[in-house]
């Protein structure tokens, strides 16, 4: 079936340095994206999402780029902090289909070096 | 405070017990759902809701079974468990057609 998976499984970044985190998908029928962040110990936590018809969106300190050509997302973080070691997840969902049923991919670690 | 409390947060139980991990919100959210979660898997869908009394089978049903009677209440049941299920699993809601999901702590489930 269709996946989503993600490049690095750990990313490795110092303080007040950009992180880029990517992501592959291979369903061209999804409609939006979603970037989750899961802390340690805790459940995943909304990010930012992007629609299919968006190649890019901003949040604080936030950015999402999508590139459907080679269906490929990225989450970049600036200034990259302590506070942001986690592990990211990107989330896919096909609207016109199936509302309600995700693909995550399995998580890259992000480590924040002082 | 808006939340999603899912009980218990660890469980450890012996192979065939039937169990239950309760979910609840209290956002007034259509959509619910459960996911296992496993390493270097990621999250895998189990089951969803679009609303009371509406389900749907996720990509790793087998073995699983859900009810949504009440809008807020969304329970996961596990009638005979095996140890291919310990894992670590979520609950989360959301609005229908929402991207922001809003998930539980987590029941860690162990079966031996």
């Amino acid at each position: 079936g269709e996946s989503v998976g993600l490049h690095l499984p750990t990313l490795s970044v110092q303080e007040g340095d950009n992180s880029i985190i990517n992501c592959a998908y291979s369903n061209s029928a999804s409609d939006y994206f979603i970037w989750y962040k899961q802390e340690s110990g805790k459940g995943p936590q909304f990010i930012i999402d992007i629609r299919s018809n968006m190649d890019k969106r901003q949040g604080q300190r936030v950015t999402v780029l999508l590139n459907k050509t080679v269906k490929h997302l990225s989450l970049q973080i600036a200034a990259t902090q302590p506070g942001d070691s986690a592990v990211y997840f990107c989330a896919e969902n096909e609207v016109t289909d199936s509302w309600g049923k995700f693909q995550f991919g399995a998580g890259t670690q992000v480590v924040v070096t002082p | 405070e808006a939340q999603v409390t899912q009980n218990p947060r660890y469980l450890i139980t012996v192979t065939g017990k039937k169990l239950t991990v309760t979910c609840s919100q209290n956002m007034n959210h259509e959509y619910m759902s459960w996911y296992r979660q496993d390493p270097g898997l990621g999250l895998r869908q189990i089951y969803y809701s679009m609303n009371v009394e509406v389900t749907d089978k996720g990509d790793v049903p087998e073995g699983y079974k859900v009810s949504r009677k009440e809008k807020r209440n969304f329970p996961l049941i596990l009638e005979s468990p095996s140890p291919n299920q310990t894992s670590l699993y979520f609950c989360a809601s959301s609005f229908v057609g929402g991207t922001e999901a809003f998930f539980g702590q987590g029941t860690r489930l162990t079966v031996v």
